[in-house]
């Protein structure tokens, strides 16, 4: 059974700091990684996709990727009120097609 | 960026009746597209993979008879609710993927059997 690990929270951090968010997945032929943001009510908005190892970085956006400890995770600088939402951890299956969802972790920026 | 589509984005209506909700890929041609189910507080759960001009691959659990899948072209899919009772209700949700782009969602249909 593959499987994407996520702390559900919520996970709370004042507005500015940096909010880590992490996930775990079971299958190591795991090729893609992703995070979708998800608003109440609203469906998944992609913020960031990687592939290799080590860091990708955009904007406010940092995912970092360790396939030896099967870890992907996100982090949000200058956290922002609007930055409240459930962040997503999807992964893609090794035909390189359907994604498979973690539960998500709440996110709560206090202003 | 890429835009996906989805119509119609709230339904009602009474036990037994079928209902059609359409995907559409507005600016890419979209090889690939998902159907995913969401229940209230819980997770996407993926419930089937439709390619152009071939039969939709169902998750285990997903009646295929009572979710009826059509993709037929490179910018359209169809999700048909068959005979929909009040357990159907859910979060339904579409995403499309075309060559190497990820997956884009669409702003999901929410459905209420009375």
């Amino acid at each position: 059974q593959k499987e994407v690990e996520q702390n559900s929270g919520p996970l709370s951090v004042p507005e500015g700091a940096i909010a880590s968010l992490n996930c775990t997945y079971s299958d190591r032929g795991s090729q893609s990684f992703f995070w979708y943001r998800q608003y109440s009510g609203k469906s998944p908005e992609l913020i960031m996709f990687i592939y290799s190892n080590g860091d990708k970085e955009d904007g406010r956006f940092t995912a970092q990727l360790n396939k030896a400890s099967q870890y992907v995770s996100l982090l949000i600088r200058d956290s922002q009120p609007s930055d409240s939402a459930t962040y997503l951890c999807a992964v893609n299956d090794q035909a390189g097609t359907a994604l498979i969802f973690g539960k998500g972790t709440t996110l709560s920026v206090s202003s | 960026g890429a835009v996906v589509s989805q119509h119609p984005s709230w339904v009602i209506c009474k036990s037994g009746t079928s209902v059609k909700i359409e995907c559409r890929s507005l600016d890419f041609q979209a090889t690939t597209m998902f159907w995913y189910r969401q229940f209230p507080k819980q997770s996407l759960m993926l419930m089937a993979t439709s390619n152009e001009g071939s039969k939709a691959t169902y998750e285990q659990g997903v009646e295929k008879d009572k979710f009826l899948i059509n993709h037929a072209s490179l910018t359209l899919s169809t999700l048909t609710v068959t005979s929909a009772h009040p357990e159907d209700s859910s979060f339904y949700i579409c995403s499309a993927r075309g060559g190497a782009q990820p997956q884009h969602f669409g702003d999901g249909t929410r459905l209420s059997i009375l």
